[in-house]
This record gives structure tokens, sequence and C-alpha cells, in this order.
């Protein structure tokens, strides 16, 4: 659904813990997501992708799962350091939209030390 | 690490001047895009931009709003009459391929229309 105004979901964990991010989002026609993670004053950075023909996909410490029966997507950072505090936001390219990405809302992520 | 570098971080105008917002993408990509994000809103896009011309927009990219790459390097969005709703951090980004969703965000031009 929408976000809008100055509230962000939080999830806040321990350090060393595994973190879940999770988005949802409302285009069935929609073939392509990607997390982004943003920090305080910098711009947007790409972590992970995925296209709608998997369900999975893993990089270096974070894996991606997307579940297209629920229309959700979830961020997954195992063993979550300091410096992954952030707002991660996802994205998804509705279909035949070429390069236009539609951001979610975000999540803030808080990482106790 | 090349990185996308935009000016300047932040900008103050009267509303109904010009303003142009500047970029410099990363030196071997070739697909440029202006976003912006409202505070406390969602990253929005604006434009997508190859081989000197635009090849998307959204409805905010109005007539209000262009887009050029004036030279090898630099890569411009103006805003030819600023609104008070253009208040935003604008952010530029570039990518090597075209249909991807691994993009290089500059850290930000905020703009304040008063």
């Amino acid at each position: 659904g929408e976000s809008v105004g100055l509230h962000l979901p939080t999830l806040s964990v321990q350090e060393g813990d595994n973190s879940i991010i999770n988005c949802a989002y409302s285009n069935s026609a929609s073939d392509y997501f990607i997390w982004y993670k943003q920090e305080s004053g910098k711009g947007p950075q790409f972590i992970i992708d995925i296209r709608s023909n998997m369900d999975k996909r893993q990089g270096q410490r974070v894996t991606v799962l997307l579940n297209k029966t629920v229309k959700h997507l979830s961020l997954q950072i195992a063993a979550t350091q300091p410096g992954d505090s952030a707002v991660y936001f996802c994205a998804e390219r509705r279909n035949n939209a070429g390069n236009m990405l539609t951001f979610g809302g975000g999540t803030r992520l808080m990482v106790k030390p | 690490e090349p990185e996308v570098t935009q000016t300047p971080s932040h900008q103050v105008t009267q509303m109904g001047q010009e303003v142009i917002l500047r970029c410099v993408p990363i030196s071997n990509h070739l697909y440029f895009y202006w976003y912006r994000q409202i505070l406390g809103q969602k990253v929005e896009f604006l434009v997508s931009f190859y081989n000197n011309e635009i090849s998307e927009k959204s409805e905010i990219f109005d007539d209000q709003f262009s887009v050029e790459r004036p030279d090898g390097s630099n890569f411009t969005l103006k805003i030819r009459s600023t609104k008070l709703e253009d208040s935003a951090m604008y952010f530029c980004a570039s990518s090597a391929r075209e249909y991807t969703g691994e993009l290089f965000f500059g850290e930000g031009s905020r703009l304040t229309v008063l």
C-alpha cells in the first residue's frame, strides 16, 4: 500500500542476528524487483535484484525471496552489522515499464551493538 | 571507486525561478536517470535518458522539466519555473545497461522552493 509522511516502519535487531525486511507489491504484472539501501545523507545503493521467474537469489550476506502468489518480497541479511543500519527500499519494474522503477515506502533498520 | 556526483548539494530558490541541477554520471555509463524524493515520501521516477534522448518519463516530468547532456560528462535537470511542491531531494543515477535495477545514485541535490 501507499506510505505517505514521515513515519517509516522500523526494524531493530541485535548485532549478529539475522534481519528480515519485508515488502508487499501491488502490481501482479511486475517482472523485476530490486532492493536498495539508503544511508543517511546518501543516495540509494543497489543491493540485489531478482526477476519474476525466480523465487530466491543470494548475494553476499543477503538473500532476496520472492513470493508471487501473495505479491511479497523479502530481504534477509545474515549476521547484521552496525554498518547495515539504513533505510531499505524495495522497487519494482512494472511490466513493459522499461527503465522506470517504482519504489516502495522503505523500512528503517537499526542495529544495536 | 567511480561514483555519480551531483551539484549543488543544496539549493534554495524563490518560487517561479529557474533551477538547474547538475550531475556527472559514471564515465562509461550510457543510461542516465533523475529521481526525486519529497521529504518523508517515496523515491519517484522522473526521467530516463539514453543516446541524447528521453527514453521514458513519468507524469511528474511535465513541460516545466527538461534534461540535457550538454557535453560528454554532464547530465542536467532544469526546472523552468519552480513551484513550492518541487521542493525535494533530486537524485541523479546512471547505469551501464538498459532495463537494469543496478543504478548508481549520486548523493542528491536538495531543492528548497520558498
